[in-house]
């Protein structure tokens, strides 16, 4: 069953601490993204690794990094979370190709106090 | 930047209506436009995209249109049924890997 998964799927963190938010897929997607939504804005590309180590950044890096080390996990990482980084985050994986249907992961949802 | 825009923002119909969702973009270099549905506290799922060098793309009930000229994408939508209630985005990419969303358009379908 292809799929993205997400964890943690909530989480509720204190500004200043820092978080860790895991993505995987099992389709050997070679893309990988992390996208933050908020209440009518619609999604925000936050980063993009096009492969393992090949990381870049999307339209709202500040405040955010990322990590890939295998294929089928794409981290990201927030060093000091601030409470304007409240949002859901959502991870998707796509082949190669550079206009390829993306698959979405469920979200994480994430409080910072 | 590639600025994507949907109207209306949100609709409400009764099952069985049509409806159209519009869509405009900005940089005429976008190539593919692939157009997702999230259902409530869902992940969002594709549905349908239609390239730059198409005009109309239909599968089931959805029919989407491209005029590459004005830079403007219509979803439309027959017989709706309240599975279909969700929000629908617009999406417009440069082949870059860096696809830009709209802001979504709510549909509501009562039974």
């Amino acid at each position: 069953d292809m799929k993205v998964t997400q964890m943690p799927r909530y989480l509720i963190k204190r500004m200043g601490e820092n978080v860790l938010l895991e993505c995987g897929q099992d389709m050997s997607h070679e893309t990988m993204y992390w996208y933050r939504q908020d209440p009518g804005l619609g999604l925000q590309l936050i980063y993009i690794s096009y492969d393992v180590d090949s990381n870049s950044e999307g339209d709202i890096p500040k405040g955010y990094r990322v990590s890939r080390k295998k294929r089928e996990h794409f981290s990201l990482i927030l060093d000091s979370a601030k409470t304007n980084q409240t949002s859901v985050y959502f991870c998707a994986s796509s082949l190669r190709d550079r206009d390829s249907e993306q698959f979405f992961g469920p979200g994480t949802r994430l409080t910072v106090l | 930047g590639e600025q994507v825009e949907q109207l209306p923002s949100s609709l409400i119909v009764q099952e069985g209506a049509s409806v159209l969702i519009n869509c405009s973009y900005t940089d005429s270099a976008s190539v593919y436009f692939p157009w997702y549905k999230q259902e409530p506290g869902k992940r969002l799922q594709f549905i349908i995209d239609i390239r730059s060098n198409m005009e109309r793309k239909q599968t089931q009930r959805l029919t989407l249109l491209f005029d590459k000229k004005t830079k403007h994408l219509s979803l439309h939508i027959t017989a709706t049924q309240p599975g279909d209630s969700a929000i629908y985005f617009c999406s417009a990419s440069l082949g870059n890997y860096k696809p830009t969303f709209g802001k979504g358009t709510s549909l509501v379908v009562h039974p």
